[in-house]
């Protein structure tokens, strides 16, 4: 079992729509990162967060320690947004950042 | 705004070969990292290093894997003899704090073929 799995694997919206991404963890955690990788394989950094909740812009990420669980929010989807969203996990007492399979995020005009 | 940068952007080398993968990170960070993802696949940990020493290693972080920074700016990840399976995207990651506290910037990586 992966100790970090991300819901849905892929996921189709129409323009406007909220999208919702989960990721679920078994390991302790001292961080948990949310990616975006872009088409052409480039990673970018969207948050970290270790409590609670973080918003950029359209984007807000939630974490909810004791459930194991974080969730990445885009509000007012467009298609720019298209890409495949990678929950990372930060392993408590290491320095190894642990991915889920991402996922892939395609939205429509 | 500064960013981490990595050369070349596509090596395709012979199976046996050595290759050195290429990473300048950003100037004021002091905790650097390698990725690797195979096509299809999620990223994995490689390595992260710190004043000079590895910090950190995962299981596919074998012998015939090294890395240094020669110089101060540059970070490098050699592979002493490629083999097939060590094809994938190789990314370049550096952060100003680590154990989770600091953001990790990513480079736009390397495409290793190996033939």
């Amino acid at each position: 079992k992966n100790e970090v799995e991300q819901s849905p694997q892929n996921l189709t919206a129409q323009e406007g729509e909220f999208i919702t991404i989960n990721c679920s963890y078994s390991v302790g955690i001292s961080a948990l990162h949310w990616l975006q990788q872009h088409p052409g394989g480039g990673i970018v950094s969207l948050f970290m967060l270790s409590s609670g909740k973080k918003k950029h812009g359209r984007l807000i990420a939630t974490i909810n320690i004791q459930e194991k669980h974080s969730s990445l929010h885009i509000t007012a989807s467009h298609p720019r947004d298209s890409a495949v969203y990678i929950c990372a996990v930060l392993s408590y007492n290491t320095d190894k950042l642990i991915f889920g399979t991402g996922t892939r995020l395609q939205v429509f005009p | 705004e500064p960013e981490v940068t990595q050369t070349p952007s596509h090596q395709v080398t012979q199976m046996g070969q050595e290759v050195i993968l290429r990473c300048v990170p950003i100037s004021n960070h002091l905790y650097f990292y390698w990725y690797r993802q195979i096509l299809g696949q999620k990223v994995e940990f490689l390595v992260s290093f710190y004043n000079n020493e590895i910090s950190e290693k995962s299981e596919i972080f074998d012998d015939q894997f090294s890395v240094e920074r020669p110089d101060g700016s540059n970070f490098t990840l050699k592979i002493r003899s490629t083999k097939l399976e060590d094809s994938a995207m190789y990314f370049c990651a550096s952060s100003d704090e680590a154990g989770g506290k600091g953001e990790q910037y990513f480079g736009p990586g390397t495409r290793l073929t190996v033939t």
